[in-house]
């Protein structure tokens, strides 16, 4: 049982925008800021979104993230069929005195 | 460019250890925060702790005390994971990553080293 709370899943059609949801609390979502990873089929994740909304260089602006509250989405727009991965929210957490991460939502283009 | 790259998989008997390394290279080892992370066959990510490169000091997640050491070797730049007493359920891919501070993310990975605990 994560202490982030994603869907386990997600499905779009090419071009459709998605938002995958994070849910946490006050002693991590929000209290700090979210990071979000993509892991891709077989491959390590690497960070997507970090600070709630920000980019990391050569990550498309398709990807974008928000924070309100206690939850946090991700959305992708223009989705495309290499957008199929899973997806993770992170937070710092105060009960762990470090990240969290939630349970990961896998995202299937149809 | 910057590189995290870690050790080839490994297949253990229970009881015995293992130690996967992290050797780094494109910037100043020091700088980052070193984390590991777990994700167990076909589950999520878990932070197991990280390492401050400068000092050596680990800080380990519960559930990840007593059979798990991170260590440092600042010379060759790597960064080490050592599980010892071996159980099945340690089976799972470990991953190192980097982290200035935890608002600008873990931006660079390990590619992940399977380690198959099985008699």
């Amino acid at each position: 049982q994560s202490v982030l709370t994603q869907p386990p899943s997600a499905s779009g059609t090419p071009g459709q925008r998605v938002t995958i949801s994070c849910s946490g609390s006050s002693s991590n979502i929000g209290s700090y800021t979210v990071n979000w990873y993509q892991q891709l089929p077989g491959t390590a994740p690497h960070l997507l979104i970090y600070n709630n909304n920000q980019r990391p260089s050569g990550v498309p602006d398709r990807f974008s993230g928000s924070k309100s509250g206690t939850s946090a989405s991700l959305a992708i727009s223009g989705l495309q069929s290499e957008d199929e991965a899973d997806y993770y929210c992170a937070a710092w957490d105060d009960s762990v005195n470090g990240p969290v991460f939630g349970g990961g939502t896998e995202l299937t283009v149809l | 460019q910057v590189q995290l790259v870690q050790s080839g998989s490994e297949l253990k008997k229970p009881g015995a250890s293992v130690k996967v390394s992290c050797k780094t290279s494109g910037y100043t080892f020091t700088t980052y925060a070193m984390n590991w992370v777990r994700q167990a066959p076909g589950q999520g990510l878990e932070w197991m702790g990280w390492i401050n490169t400068n000092t050596g000091n680990p800080t380990y997640a519960q559930g990840f005390t007593g059979r798990f050491v991170f260590s440092l070797d600042t010379s060759v730049r790597t960064a080490y994971l050592q599980i010892s007493s071996l159980k099945a359920e340690d089976s799972a891919v470990y991953y190192c990553a980097r982290e200035y501070d935890f608002s600008l993310g873990m931006d660079v990975w390990g590619q992940g080293t399977t380690v198959t605990v099985s008699s």
